[in-house]
């Protein structure tokens, strides 16, 4: 069984560069999560992705978006970095979408901007 | 809206010895609570989660939680620590009954646990 991977593991980016995040789903899995851990902080649930539709976003602005594919995997995009966008971005996947699952979670993307 | 407050950034403990990492939440509505467990450059692991019964849930490695609604609290405890449980310990909420599944955690409690 193949757990949840993330890429890429480490990239820099500069101010006002745009960022693409991956993600393949454990198997099985058709919900995908992805949240945003800032240095000494705990995640902040940023989206929720399930059978390819969001259905639940957090308090991050529309420059964060993504897209769950028909494999399941998903892309986290964001535009226009700032320099608080530096971070690790963890994605979890799980079964049915519901708030009782277990999240399974990737080792994260960790993001630098300049 | 929910908040976690886990309110030891670090605890030293020596390897054998009992363990408590302390977790108090705030909601308007009923919640799930979960503790997950990071290990250094890796992901988050679930180590239990109280959904409803009884209070007092056992997890993996030996962990268990207990619930507490009046003190809203969800302490984590584990009665011998062992050096491989060094590691970043987060106590999350979730709103019950939201179509999805939307974890509030807390800043984290980074247990040491020495020889």
């Amino acid at each position: 069984e193949t757990g949840v991977t993330q890429s890429p593991t480490h990239l820099i980016k500069t101010r006002g560069q745009q960022v693409t995040l991956r993600c393949s789903s454990q198997s099985g899995h058709n919900t995908v999560s992805w949240y945003q851990q800032a240095l000494g902080q705990g995640p902040q649930f940023i989206f929720q992705y399930y059978r390819e539709e969001e259905n639940g976003r957090g308090n991050f602005p529309p420059r964060f978006s993504g897209l769950q594919f028909p494999n399941y995997s998903s892309e986290l995009n964001v535009n226009a970095l700032e320099l608080d966008d530096s971070a690790l971005y963890l994605c979890a996947s799980s079964l049915g979408g519901q708030s009782t699952g277990e999240l399974f979670f990737g080792e994260g993307s960790r993001l630098t901007v300049l | 809206a929910q908040s976690v407050t886990q309110l030891d950034s670090q605890v030293p403990v020596f390897e054998e010895a009992p363990v408590e990492l302390r977790c108090n939440y705030s909601s308007s509505v009923s919640v799930y609570l979960f503790w997950y467990v990071q290990y250094p450059n890796q992901g988050l692991q679930l180590l239990l989660k109280y959904l409803s019964g009884s209070t007092l849930v056992k997890g993996i490695n030996g962990f268990e939680a207990e619930f507490n609604k009046s003190q809203t609290s969800f302490h984590l405890r584990k009665p011998s620590v062992h050096i491989s449980d060094t590691a970043e310990y987060f106590c999350a909420v979730c709103r019950k009954n939201t179509g999805f599944q939307k974890l509030v955690f807390g800043t984290g409690t980074r247990l040491l646990v020495s020889p």
